[in-house]
């Protein structure tokens, strides 16, 4: 069955960097891309971006340009998410989110990753 | 980017009722209208798809409507597993964008 394992909860300090995982199973890793979704504390989900895994090519949403990188390894059907600098209004839910292949509805998710940002 | 309004925001309802959510984009998306369920501490499910198209393993009582700018989400008849917080999202051109969410507590 398809499934997307997050890496898990992260402490960071502001300043700092972090590298959230998502290991896709199931499927054929490089024939759907994989997006990114924040939801901060108490908040709607947010889209970051997305990125196909047959090119490696990555789209950032306005926002999450600069700071934020998407990379693959697609040896081990991995998706990675990686933030730095960090800063206090990163602390959110990251998701990564399978795009269905027929357009922009995402029909499977990681089961989140929560990044704490604090001194 | 195309903004989704949803209402209500939240909504008090009763084990059996028929709930209705409706969400507004703000220009023509076709029916590139999805609908998420998410539970506290878990990852959305995608529920319906295309505006009206079931994603397989979720229940007939959730159904969905509607083209162009507005659409709706019904559940047919409430079960106690259907008290969660429901997003639409429109896929019809990035960056996707979500409503901001309608609450179904219990009554």
């Amino acid at each position: 069955q398809v499934q997307l394992v997050q890496s898990g909860s992260e402490l960071k300090k502001p300043g700092a960097s972090v590298k959230v995982s998502c290991k896709s199973s199931g499927y054929t890793f490089t024939s759907y891309g994989v997006n990114w979704v924040r939801q901060a504390p108490g908040q709607g989900l947010e889209w970051m971006g997305w990125i196909n895994t047959n090119t490696g090519n990555p789209t950032y949403a306005q926002g999450f340009t600069g700071r934020f990188v998407f990379s693959l390894d697609t040896s081990v059907s991995t998706a990675y998410l990686q933030i730095r600098p960090l800063k206090a209004e990163d602390t959110a839910v990251y998701y990564c989110a399978r795009g269905s292949g027929s357009g922009w509805d995402f029909d499977y998710w990681g089961q989140g990753t929560l990044v704490t940002v604090s001194s | 980017d195309i903004q989704m309004t949803q209402s209500p925001s939240s909504l008090s309802a009763s084990v059996g009722d028929r709930v209705t959510i409706t969400c507004r984009a703000g220009q023509s998306i076709s029916t590139y209208l999805n609908w998420y369920q998410q539970k506290p501490g878990k990852a959305p499910k995608l529920l319906i798809y295309g505006a009206s198209s079931l994603q397989s393993g979720v229940p007939s009582r959730f159904s969905g409507s509607g083209s162009g700018t507005d659409f709706t989400l019904t559940i047919s008849s409430l079960q106690p597993e259907d008290f969660a917080t429901y997003y639409c999202q429109q896929s019809y051109t990035t960056p996707a964008t979500f409503g901001q969410g309608t609450k179904v507590e219990i009554k």
